[in-house]
């Protein structure tokens, strides 16, 4: 069984950057998957940030091209987001996902969210 | 990119009930299209995928339909675990959501 687990601090402050992990157990990261991230502000709905395969192909939402990177360590069997000039509209629990090609491009597996919260 | 508009915002029944929440993307995604429940504290998790198809473990009160731009997902015979936020979402690119329905108890 596939595990996902986010880690990262809580707090961050407006105009830093947002730096969290993603560690997959249960399974490789070097399979044929993307690896995810999604983003929610609380009482809100989802939010797509992007995407990387292990080779470390990357595909980001438009509106944060600008301002996210996420990288993959395999070595360690995990991926990583940051995102930089954050501001308070970046308050949000983040969630690391795994998407799986069949019939439909789809996420079957998550972790269970950390709150990041960008404050002074 | 693609829009994806949900309806009703919220929804109230009662247990036993049979509800259809609906999905309406921007443009023509085909069956790239999946369906979320989300609970107060919780990840989303998987119902639904390629419009019709069921996740393992899903029960079979859950149902999906639709294709080119408009999805329903029905809900029959509602349980007590069932009240929660429902998302669709497309993948047909870059990937986005519905704004959510809220089911509640009625």
């Amino acid at each position: 069984q596939v595990q996902l687990q986010e880690s990262g601090p809580g707090l961050v402050k407006p105009s830093g950057t947002l730096s969290l992990t993603c560690v997959v157990s249960g399974g490789s990261i070097s399979t044929s998957h993307w690896w995810s991230w999604v983003r929610q502000p609380p009482g809100k709905g989802l939010e797509w940030i992007g995407e990387i395969y292990h080779t470390g192909s990357t595909n980001y939402n438009p509106p944060l091209k600008s301002r996210v990177t996420i990288s993959v360590d395999k070595s360690k069997n995990q991926f990583s987001l940051n995102l930089s000039s954050v501001t308070a509209a970046d308050t949000a629990v983040y969630y690391c996902a795994r998407k799986l090609f069949g019939p439909s491009y789809y996420y079957d597996y998550w972790g269970q969210g950390t709150l990041v919260t960008v404050s002074s | 990119d693609i829009q994806m508009t949900q309806s009703p915002p919220s929804l109230s029944a009662s247990v036993g009930d049979s509800v259809t929440i609906t999905c309406r993307a921007s443009r023509s995604i085909s069956n790239y299209l999946n369906w979320f429940q989300q609970k107060p504290g919780k990840a989303p998790k998987l119902l639904i995928y390629a419009a019709s198809s069921f996740q393992s473990g899903v029960p079979s009160r859950f149902s999906g339909s639709g294709s080119g731009t408009d999805f329903t997902l029905t809900i029959s015979s509602l349980q007590p675990d069932d009240f929660a936020t429902y998302y669709c979402q497309q993948s047909y690119s870059t990937p986005s959501f519905g704004q959510g329905t809220k089911l509640e108890i009625k």
